[in-house]
């Protein structure tokens, strides 16, 4: 089946840095991934459409200069969180669906990143 | 209002026994799909079951069937024979529209299912 990969999986760095997700679509191609956010115990919240080769679609009241995201080919997309403060702490998760998949396919989901920022 | 409705935040059940997760949703779009997802506490995305708003008979994937009620606009998981690997939390899912590949889901607040030996 399709795979997702993210990386890393765990991030630990301190307030002021910036940190960058990776997400990749292994065996297929994906024109539009989508990167999440879930607070402990909660839900999981859309942050961002990442489209290839144009710009990220930004969820309200989510911050494009603070979480930028880059999807610069079809396999690729990163969140950069940029001068991390410790309320950026959370778990980030992308997905993905391949282009021209049937409809009863679902998105494909990364395995996620714990990001804790001391 | 929420899309998606889990009003049950947590749930226990005895092994080998079934248990119901309910979902509800909310949508104006003729078209749209429903998910149910498990998530164990490592944190990854599994995919359990797929609903269509146009399928006419209830989806069901080995243990998992989907109760769906589009009148009443319910997609309830049934687990059938309940194992301990099953406890983890469950999230119902919907994306709304046609299928183009460029919908993100909206998901419920969730459900964690204890399964007790």
């Amino acid at each position: 089946g399709a795979v997702v990969s993210q990386h890393p999986s765990w991030v630990i760095c301190k307030s002021g840095t910036s940190v960058k997700i990776e997400c990749r679509s292994l065996d297929f191609q994906a024109t539009t991934m989508f990167w999440y956010r879930q607070f402990p115990k909660q839900s999981l919240m859309l942050m961002a459409t990442s489209n290839e080769g144009s710009k990220a679609t930004y969820e309200q009241g989510v911050e494009k200069d603070k979480f930028l995201i880059n999807h610069a080919s079809l396999t690729l997309s990163t969140l950069t969180v940029t001068s991390a403060h410790p309320e950026d702490s959370s778990f980030y998760i992308c997905s993905a669906r391949a282009s021209g998949e049937g409809r009863n396919q679902p998105q494909h989901f990364g395995d996620g990143t714990r990001l804790s920022i001391l | 209002a929420q899309k998606i409705t889990q009003t049950q935040p947590g749930m226990f059940v005895q092994e080998k026994e079934a248990v119901t997760l309910d979902c509800t949703y909310d949508t104006s779009d003729p078209s749209y799909g429903l998910f149910w997802y498990k998530q164990p506490s490592s944190g990854e995305m599994i995919f359990l079951i797929y609903q269509g708003s146009y399928d006419q008979q209830n989806a069901t994937e080995g243990r998992y069937s989907l109760n769906f009620q589009k009148a009443r606009k319910s997609a309830n998981l049934v687990i059938s024979a309940s194992q301990l690997g099953d406890s983890a939390m469950y999230f119902c899912a919907m994306r709304e529209g046609r299928d183009t590949g460029r919908r993100a889901l909206t998901f419920g607040s969730g459900t964690r299912l204890q399964v007790q030996p």
